[in-house]
């Protein structure tokens, strides 16, 4: 079956540090990435995606993902964390065959804490 | 340029009751897609439309339907609601089925009594 991982529940970080959220994927081809944040009652902003090209994507507020093909994964980073990231962020697939082309195939979620 | 808008953003039914909900894509996107958000479950697709044909479906029972009019627009139906259907429902738009982008709405927040 296909799916998405995220296997962290939550990353605590401090606000100024580094942050990693991390995503592994279990689907056949070469899908599209995405990532999405998700602040509370509200829906999904998009952040960046993968489709093909170099592996290191850049998207809004300073984020960036690292597409790796070999271990299926497709990590979100960003150099320097703000309070202000703190949100619930999913890594999601398009598969580009089979059944479920078309659709967003979404890990669980993790929730990010940066605290001041 | 307007985003996706998703009405009602909030309702509350009854157990056996149904509800109608709907999503009006970015201008000039064509394709919609339902997913339903729960605390157990995640984010489940529900199906996809694009020129009023829905290209594909979820893993939901027949009680959940949808349909997609000709500017685009499009309505989610549940009918017979159960507790477990309370969840948030989300609508995303793209430009073409299976895009490289998929633009979400703010989400409808169905609550079953």
């Amino acid at each position: 079956a296909q799916s998405v991982a995220q296997p962290e529940d939550q990353v605590n970080v401090a606000e100024g540090n580094p942050l990693t959220v991390k995503c592994t994927y279990s689907v056949s081809g070469n899908p599209y990435l995405f990532w999405y944040v998700q602040y509370p009652n509200r829906g999904l902003q998009f952040l960046l995606k993968y489709i093909t090209g170099d592996n290191l994507v850049k998207g809004s507020y300073g984020f960036e993902a690292e597409f790796n093909k070999s271990q299926t994964s497709f990590h979100l980073k960003k150099p320097s964390a703000l309070v202000s990231d703190s949100a619930l962020y999913f890594c999601a697939v398009r598969p580009l065959y089979g059944g479920s082309q078309g659709n967003l195939i979404f890990g669980k979620g993790t929730k990010l804490s940066v605290k001041p | 340029k307007a985003g996706v808008t998703q009405t009602p953003r909030y309702l509350i039914k009854t157990r056996g009751q149904q509800v109608t909900l709907s999503c009006s894509p970015i201008s000039g996107h064509r394709s919609v897609s339902w997913y339903q958000q729960t605390p157990g479950q995640g984010l489940q697709f529900l199906f996809e439309y694009f020129s009023e044909t829905q290209r594909n479906k979820g893993n939901f029972p027949g009680r959940f339907s949808g349909r997609q009019f000709s500017n685009s627009r499009s309505e989610m139906n549940v009918s017979t609601l159960e507790l477990g259907d309370s969840a948030l429902y989300l609508c995303a738009s793209s430009q073409e089925w299976g895009g490289t982008e998929a633009f979400f709405g703010q989400g409808t927040r169905l609550t079953v009594v």
